[in-house]
């Protein structure tokens, strides 16, 4: 079954920090992935897509397919950044985006 | 609407009563998506609806859970005979087409059941 594994719960780092929030994932096609950002009080909501090639906010995340890994990097931890993190996976039209269990990120001064 | 609007906000029910939570998408969202947020178990997909149809209903986990959607629009997730580890926050989410792309979430009900 397709599976997204956040290995870390928690991942506290200090401003200025570079950062590293581990996805890997289980599907042996290609898939679609998605890092999506929850702030304190906030909806849920999308950072990026891996097929963007974007960076937002100063976040990046580069689909490793050999890996099956999407991790999500930052160079500068921001205190802004702390946040709740969760890597999605959509793998077929008509399916739903499945979730990891999500990292907190917490920047500290 | 502008977005999608999830009520109530808070629910606080006794052991064994039914509750029923509401998910209102955005208008002309034809998929619409529950989601169940608890800590140490992340975000647990529910059920998917398409249209009035749910394609896929293979994450409620067990048959005290039910969901309905009526007119392509308003959706009501059920819970019956509530139990305390169903104590959660409870989150919708609606897209245009099921295709992993553009889902705008609700900001939840969060319920307490004790």
């Amino acid at each position: 079954a397709q599976r997204v594994t956040q290995p870390e719960k928690l991942l506290s780092v200090f401003k200025g920090a570079p950062v590293e929030l581990k996805c890997n994932y289980s599907y042996s096609g290609s898939p679609e992935l998605f890092w999506y950002v929850q702030y304190s009080r906030q909806r849920l909501q999308l950072l990026l897509r891996h097929i963007s090639r974007e960076s937002i906010k100063g976040f990046t995340a580069d689909l490793n397919k050999g890996e099956t890994s999407f991790h999500l990097k930052k160079p500068f931890a921001q205190e802004e950044d702390s946040a709740m993190y969760y890597c999605a996976l959509h793998y077929q039209a008509g399916t739903a985006l499945i979730f990891g269990k999500g990292t907190t990120l917490s920047v500290s001064s | 609407g502008a977005g999608v609007s999830q009520s109530p906000s808070n629910k606080v029910t006794e052991k064994g009563k039914d509750v029923e939570l509401r998910c209102d998408p955005i208008s002309g969202h034809t998929a619409l998506y529950w989601y169940r947020q608890s800590l140490g178990q992340g975000l647990e997909f529910l059920i998917y609806f398409q249209g009035n149809s749910a394609p896929d209903k293979s994450g409620l986990p067990s048959d005290r859970f039910s969901a309905e959607r009526t007119g392509g629009s308003v959706s009501t997730l059920t819970i019956q005979r509530t139990q305390q580890e169903d104590s959660a926050v409870y989150l919708c989410a609606s897209s245009l087409e099921a295709t992993g792309y553009g889902y705008t979430f609700g900001s939840g009900t969060r319920l307490t059941v004790v």
